[in-house]
Protein backbone atom coordinates (compact mmCIF):
# COMPACT_ATOMS: atom_id res chain seq x y z
CA UNK A 1 0.00 0.00 0.00
CA UNK A 2 0.83 3.53 -0.68
CA UNK A 3 1.88 4.93 2.69
CA UNK A 4 3.18 8.35 4.17
CA UNK A 5 4.93 8.79 7.27
CA UNK A 6 6.27 11.70 9.39
CA UNK A 7 8.24 12.55 12.20
CA UNK A 8 5.70 11.97 14.97
CA UNK A 9 7.84 13.67 17.75
CA UNK A 10 6.92 17.32 18.06
CA UNK A 11 9.89 19.67 17.13
CA UNK A 12 10.69 22.46 19.22
CA UNK A 13 12.72 25.28 18.03
CA UNK A 14 13.85 29.18 18.46
CA UNK A 15 11.89 31.92 17.12
CA UNK A 16 13.95 33.00 14.46
CA UNK A 17 15.59 29.43 13.43
CA UNK A 18 14.32 27.83 10.10
CA UNK A 19 12.14 25.23 10.78
CA UNK A 20 13.01 21.76 8.75
CA UNK A 21 10.12 18.83 8.79
CA UNK A 22 10.25 15.79 6.86
CA UNK A 23 7.70 13.29 4.78
CA UNK A 24 8.50 10.25 3.81
CA UNK A 25 6.73 7.77 1.22
CA UNK A 26 6.63 4.36 0.40
CA UNK A 27 6.59 2.53 -2.65
CA UNK A 28 6.25 4.67 -6.18
CA UNK A 29 6.63 8.35 -6.20
CA UNK A 30 3.53 10.22 -6.11
CA UNK A 31 2.68 12.72 -8.59
CA UNK A 32 2.02 15.28 -6.44
CA UNK A 33 3.32 16.19 -2.39
CA UNK A 34 0.99 18.57 -0.93
CA UNK A 35 1.50 20.43 2.54
CA UNK A 36 -1.24 21.57 5.08
CA UNK A 37 -1.01 23.30 8.24
CA UNK A 38 -3.64 22.46 10.90
CA UNK A 39 -4.35 24.42 14.47
CA UNK A 40 -6.23 22.49 17.33
CA UNK A 41 -9.62 22.03 16.83
CA UNK A 42 -9.26 23.40 13.57
CA UNK A 43 -9.40 21.72 9.70
CA UNK A 44 -6.28 21.54 7.67
CA UNK A 45 -5.28 24.50 5.60
CA UNK A 46 -3.56 23.60 2.22
CA UNK A 47 0.27 24.75 2.29
CA UNK A 48 2.08 23.82 -0.84
CA UNK A 49 1.63 21.46 -3.25
CA UNK A 50 4.99 20.17 -5.03
CA UNK A 51 5.46 18.25 -8.40
CA UNK A 52 7.58 14.86 -8.83
CA UNK A 53 9.12 17.23 -11.43
CA UNK A 54 10.09 19.84 -9.47
CA UNK A 55 12.98 19.87 -7.18
CA UNK A 56 11.55 22.93 -5.16
CA UNK A 57 8.64 25.23 -4.77
CA UNK A 58 8.91 28.38 -2.73
CA UNK A 59 6.38 30.61 -0.52
CA UNK A 60 7.15 33.45 0.99
CA UNK A 61 9.03 31.98 4.48
CA UNK A 62 7.66 28.48 3.15
CA UNK A 63 10.06 25.97 1.07
CA UNK A 64 9.09 22.69 -0.10
CA UNK A 65 11.67 19.85 -1.56
CA UNK A 66 10.73 16.48 -3.07
CA UNK A 67 13.81 14.21 -3.99
CA UNK A 68 12.14 11.29 -5.44
CA UNK A 69 15.82 8.84 -4.68
CA UNK A 70 15.37 9.40 -1.03
CA UNK A 71 11.59 9.30 -1.37
CA UNK A 72 11.26 12.08 0.69
CA UNK A 73 10.11 15.75 0.80
CA UNK A 74 11.47 18.38 3.06
CA UNK A 75 9.22 21.43 4.52
CA UNK A 76 11.13 24.42 5.68
CA UNK A 77 10.03 27.62 7.83
CA UNK A 78 12.38 30.26 7.49
CA UNK A 79 13.21 32.67 10.02
CA UNK A 80 10.46 31.23 12.36
CA UNK A 81 7.72 32.59 14.50
CA UNK A 82 5.62 31.60 17.68
CA UNK A 83 2.67 32.22 14.96
CA UNK A 84 3.98 29.00 12.97
CA UNK A 85 3.54 26.91 16.18
CA UNK A 86 1.01 24.12 14.59
CA UNK A 87 1.05 20.49 12.89
CA UNK A 88 2.15 20.01 9.66
CA UNK A 89 0.80 17.39 7.23
CA UNK A 90 1.50 16.30 4.45
CA UNK A 91 0.04 14.72 1.96
CA UNK A 92 -0.26 12.26 -1.35
CA UNK A 93 -2.86 11.11 -4.08
CA UNK A 94 -3.14 7.58 -4.48
CA UNK A 95 -6.99 8.65 -5.94
CA UNK A 96 -7.69 9.61 -2.66
CA UNK A 97 -5.58 11.74 -0.81
CA UNK A 98 -3.86 10.17 2.25
CA UNK A 99 -2.37 11.73 4.80
CA UNK A 100 0.54 11.33 7.37
CA UNK A 101 0.42 11.80 10.85
CA UNK A 102 1.30 15.33 10.89
CA UNK A 103 4.57 17.03 13.15
CA UNK A 104 3.69 19.63 15.60
CA UNK A 105 5.75 22.43 15.45
CA UNK A 106 6.71 24.56 18.34
CA UNK A 107 8.66 27.59 17.88
CA UNK A 108 9.79 29.53 21.28
CA UNK A 109 10.09 33.37 21.45
CA UNK B 1 -17.02 33.03 -1.03
CA UNK B 2 -18.09 30.89 1.83
CA UNK B 3 -15.47 28.28 2.83
CA UNK B 4 -16.81 24.71 3.75
CA UNK B 5 -19.61 24.72 6.04
CA UNK B 6 -20.20 21.63 8.87
CA UNK B 7 -22.72 21.31 10.92
CA UNK B 8 -22.83 20.45 13.75
CA UNK B 9 -19.88 21.59 15.40
CA UNK B 10 -20.03 19.80 18.46
CA UNK B 11 -22.15 17.09 19.95
CA UNK B 12 -22.47 13.68 22.23
CA UNK B 13 -24.56 10.58 22.05
CA UNK B 14 -24.17 7.21 23.32
CA UNK B 15 -23.34 4.25 22.29
CA UNK B 16 -25.99 2.57 20.29
CA UNK B 17 -27.42 5.47 18.90
CA UNK B 18 -26.46 6.78 15.16
CA UNK B 19 -25.06 10.33 14.00
CA UNK B 20 -25.64 12.03 10.87
CA UNK B 21 -23.02 14.88 10.17
CA UNK B 22 -23.51 17.47 7.29
CA UNK B 23 -21.17 19.24 5.03
CA UNK B 24 -22.06 21.76 2.51
CA UNK B 25 -18.87 22.91 0.27
CA UNK B 26 -17.56 25.62 -1.42
CA UNK B 27 -19.86 27.14 -4.34
CA UNK B 28 -18.93 25.33 -7.32
CA UNK B 29 -16.75 22.08 -5.79
CA UNK B 30 -18.10 18.79 -6.74
CA UNK B 31 -16.18 16.41 -4.95
CA UNK B 32 -16.45 16.56 -1.10
CA UNK B 33 -14.37 14.07 1.30
CA UNK B 34 -15.13 12.91 4.78
CA UNK B 35 -12.11 12.21 7.27
CA UNK B 36 -11.84 10.91 10.74
CA UNK B 37 -9.41 12.74 13.08
CA UNK B 38 -8.15 11.07 16.33
CA UNK B 39 -5.07 11.64 18.17
CA UNK B 40 -3.96 7.73 18.17
CA UNK B 41 -4.51 7.44 14.05
CA UNK B 42 -4.59 10.82 12.68
CA UNK B 43 -6.30 11.38 9.74
CA UNK B 44 -8.32 8.72 8.50
CA UNK B 45 -9.84 8.49 4.93
CA UNK B 46 -13.84 7.91 5.13
CA UNK B 47 -15.32 8.72 1.62
CA UNK B 48 -15.17 10.48 -1.21
CA UNK B 49 -18.23 11.42 -3.26
CA UNK B 50 -18.17 13.37 -6.55
CA UNK B 51 -21.48 13.83 -8.46
CA UNK B 52 -23.91 12.11 -5.66
CA UNK B 53 -21.47 8.86 -6.75
CA UNK B 54 -19.16 7.52 -4.22
CA UNK B 55 -15.90 7.21 -6.05
CA UNK B 56 -13.32 5.90 -2.93
CA UNK B 57 -13.97 4.14 0.46
CA UNK B 58 -11.47 4.15 2.67
CA UNK B 59 -10.68 1.09 5.50
CA UNK B 60 -14.13 1.51 7.68
CA UNK B 61 -16.85 -0.79 8.64
CA UNK B 62 -20.27 -0.68 6.99
CA UNK B 63 -21.61 1.31 10.31
CA UNK B 64 -20.22 4.38 8.56
CA UNK B 65 -22.05 6.02 5.18
CA UNK B 66 -22.25 8.93 3.29
CA UNK B 67 -24.35 10.08 0.37
CA UNK B 68 -23.87 13.60 -1.94
CA UNK B 69 -27.33 15.47 -2.79
CA UNK B 70 -27.64 16.81 -6.55
CA UNK B 71 -25.93 20.69 -5.18
CA UNK B 72 -23.03 18.93 -3.93
CA UNK B 73 -24.08 18.74 0.10
CA UNK B 74 -22.96 15.89 1.75
CA UNK B 75 -23.97 14.27 4.60
CA UNK B 76 -22.18 11.14 6.41
CA UNK B 77 -24.10 8.77 8.74
CA UNK B 78 -22.52 6.73 11.81
CA UNK B 79 -24.84 4.00 13.23
CA UNK B 80 -24.67 1.70 15.83
CA UNK B 81 -22.17 4.41 17.64
CA UNK B 82 -19.29 2.72 19.42
CA UNK B 83 -16.78 4.48 22.36
CA UNK B 84 -14.10 4.15 19.68
CA UNK B 85 -16.33 6.49 17.13
CA UNK B 86 -15.35 9.60 19.38
CA UNK B 87 -13.27 11.91 16.89
CA UNK B 88 -13.34 15.24 14.58
CA UNK B 89 -14.89 14.27 12.04
CA UNK B 90 -13.92 16.34 8.77
CA UNK B 91 -15.18 17.53 5.88
CA UNK B 92 -13.35 18.80 2.52
CA UNK B 93 -14.37 20.19 -0.81
CA UNK B 94 -12.66 19.86 -4.19
CA UNK B 95 -13.17 21.23 -7.65
CA UNK B 96 -12.80 17.60 -8.92
CA UNK B 97 -11.00 15.66 -6.35
CA UNK B 98 -9.25 12.33 -8.16
CA UNK B 99 -6.00 11.66 -9.22
CA UNK B 100 -4.85 15.54 -10.18
CA UNK B 101 -3.68 18.40 -8.13
CA UNK B 102 -6.71 17.43 -5.15
CA UNK B 103 -6.01 20.31 -3.20
CA UNK B 104 -8.34 20.07 -0.17
CA UNK B 105 -10.72 22.73 1.41
CA UNK B 106 -11.72 21.63 4.73
CA UNK B 107 -14.30 22.92 6.76
CA UNK B 108 -13.67 23.26 11.13
CA UNK B 109 -15.17 19.37 11.57
CA UNK B 110 -17.50 18.22 14.01
CA UNK B 111 -16.66 16.88 16.98
CA UNK B 112 -18.53 13.61 18.34
CA UNK B 113 -18.20 12.37 21.55
CA UNK B 114 -19.25 8.98 22.32
CA UNK B 115 -20.23 7.64 26.04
Amino acid sequence: SQKIEQNSEALNIQEGKTATLTCNYTNYSPAYLQWYRQDPGRGPVFLLLIRENEKEKRKERLKVTFDTTLKQSLFHITASQPADSATYLCARNTGKLIFGQGTTLQVKP
Amino acid sequence: KAGVTQTPRYLIKTRGQQVTLSCSPISGHRSVSWYQQTPGQGLQFLFEYFSETQRNKGNFPGRFSGRQFSNSRSEMNVSTLELGDSALYLCASSFTGGTGANVLTFGAGSRLTVL
